[in-house]
């Protein structure tokens, strides 16, 4: 139950295209789901984060949707340039007394030509 | 830069040797974690600490043993490890308003 499930394992668009990286959950009592950004050598980074209570989060190039009924959220990325070529991972955090334990999808390689 | 540093970036160990990862975070935050990133798997949670206090061990082997000597200090002492044990150790923090910052890892090789 505390899986979280993350598809595509790889992507490759071209440059301008709108890569779209899904992910799916089953713990209800998750109450955050960010998205991290990896470059080669790097640690995760915080990209965007979403609550439950809203259907749609957009900084910048980034977009997430979130689906609470179906348990699902994507991430968007508009315009998709070479620098977005990186690995992507969804997270789902469950806070209460489980003192921040994120859940992290398997990671999407996503690679963007120019 | 996030604010979380570890050493050393790099480690190759034999596997009877006896080292130790650092992660220091000047951030104030008072949750620290190790996860381990291995090729073509999910990042795995190993432990976790609050207010120096470790709140969960994620059934990590024995031949991993962490520290908190302070809010600021988080060790990974490392012993009689496996080739399998190779593997990205990231260490991360968290901010009350649930944002988790990650170091940029060490790289661990057992051979």
């Amino acid at each position: 139950q505390q899986q979280v499930k993350q598809s595509p394992q790889s992507l490759i668009v071209q440059k301008g295209g709108i890569p779209i990286i899904n992910c799916a959950y089953e713990n209800t009592a998750f109450d955050y789901f960010p998205w991290y950004q990896q470059f080669p050598g790097k640690g995760p980074a915080l990209l965007i984060a979403i609550r439950p209570d809203v259907s749609e989060k957009k900084e910048g190039r980034f977009t997430i949707s979130f689906n609470k009924s179906a348990k699902q959220f994507s991430l968007h990325i508009m315009d998709s340039q070479p620098g977005d070529s990186a690995t992507y991972f969804c997270a789902a955090y469950a806070g209460g007394t489980s003192y921040g334990k994120l859940t992290f999808g398997q990671g999407t390689i996503l690679t963007v030509h120019p | 830069e996030t604010g979380v540093t570890q050493t050393p970036r790099h480690l190759v160990m034999g596997m009877t040797n006896k080292k130790s990862l650092k992660c220091e975070q000047h951030l104030g935050h008072n949750a620290m974690y190790w996860y381990k990133q291995s090729a073509k798997k999910p990042l795995e949670l190993m432990f976790v600490y609050n207010f120096k206090e470790q709140t969960e061990n994620n059934s990590v082997p024995s031949r991993f043993s962490p520290e908190c000597p302070n809010s600021s200090h988080l060790f990974l002492h490392l012993h009689t490890l496996q080739p399998e044990d190779s593997a990205l150790y990231l260490c991360a923090t968290r901010h009350p308003g649930n944002t988790i910052y990650f170091g940029e890892g060490s790289w661990l090789t057992v051979v």
